[in-house]
C-alpha cells in the first residue's frame, strides 16, 4: 500500500543529544513537509522541499536539520540547540502539478518526542 | 501574514444531531485554497474536505459540508447526523496557490460526539 512511513513512533532524548526523526514515502511525491504540533495547538511548519536536493526552512527552523538525499526519503534531525523539543511531529507529502488545484497533503502517522 | 483563527477551542454535539465549527483567516492573496483537516485520538490527520477560494459552489463531502464566504474570509465546517467516530480535533487550513503546499493551520476545535 502506498503511504507514508514515520518511525519511531516514540523517541526519547537525553539533554545535549541529537536525535532523527524518519520519514518515508512511496507514493512518488516531490514535496515534503515536517510540522510540530504541541499540546492545543494547530501544526507549524520547521521545514519543507519541494524536490531532491532542496529544501527551505518553514515558520520554526532554529534547532532541527533536515536532508532531501532521495525522493522518497525527509529525515528530520532535533539538534540539541532546540531547547524545547517535547512535540508530536509530523510528515508529509504532496504531488506537484503544474495544475495546482489538485494538490493535498498526505500526513504520516507522526513521532512523539520526550526529553528524558 | 497569513493567519487562521478557529475561536471555538471546544464544543460537543449528541449523536445525529448537526454541529458547526467556525474558522476564520485573514490574507491580501485572491487566490487560495482552505481546508479542514481531522486527527482522531490516533492522532493521525485525516483531510475531510477541500474549498478553492474561486469557485462559488460550497464544498460537500457526504456528511460534512461548509460555509464558504470569501468576503467575510470565513470558512466553517457543517457535520450532520453526527457519528461517535467523528469524535476528534478538527483543524482548518489554508493555503495560497504561490506556496506550494505550505499549509497554514488553526489551533484547533476538540470535537465531542455523545451517544
Amino acid at each position: 500500500d502506498g503511504g507514508i512511513t514515520q518511525s519511531p513512533k516514540y523517541l526519547f532524548r537525553k539533554e545535549g543529544q541529537n536525535v532523527t526523526l524518519s520519514c518515508e514515502q512511496n507514493l512518488n511525491h516531490d514535496a515534503m513537509y515536517w510540522y510540530r504540533q504541541d499540546p492545543g495547538q494547530g501544526l507549524r511548519l520547521i521545514y519543507y522541499s519541494q524536490i531532491v536536493n532542496d529544501f527551505q526552512k518553514g515558520d520554526i527552523a532554529e534547532g532541527y536539520s533536515v536532508s532531501r538525499e532521495k525522493k522518497e526519503s525527509f529525515p528530520l534531525t532535533v539538534t540539541s540547540a532546540q531547547k524545547n523539543p517535547t512535540a508530536f511531529y509530523l510528515c508529509a507529502s504532496s504531488i506537484r502539478t503544474f495544475l495546482f488545484y489538485n494538490e493535498k497533503l498526505f500526513f504520516g502517522s507522526g513521532t512523539q518526542l520526550s526529553v528524558l | 501574514a497569513q493567519t487562521v483563527t478557529q475561536s471555538q477551542p471546544e464544543m460537543s454535539v449528541q449523536e445525529a444531531e448537526t454541529v458547526t465549527l467556525s474558522c476564520t483567516y485573514d490574507t491580501s492573496e485572491n487566490n487560495y485554497y482552505l481546508f479542514w483537516y481531522k486527527q482522531p485520538p490516533s492522532r493521525q490527520m485525516i483531510l475531510v474536505i477541500r474549498q478553492e477560494a474561486y469557485k462559488q459552489q460550497n464544498a460537500t463531502e457526504n456528511r460534512f459540508s461548509v460555509n464558504f464566504q470569501k468576503a467575510a474570509k470565513s470558512f466553517s465546517l457543517k457535520i450532520s447526523d453526527s457519528q461517535l467516530g467523528d469524535t476528534a480535533m478538527y483543524f482548518c487550513a489554508f493555503m495560497t496557490a504561490n506556496q506550494g503546499g505550505k499549509l497554514i493551520f488553526g489551533q484547533g476545535t476538540e470535537l465531542s460526539v455523545k451517544p
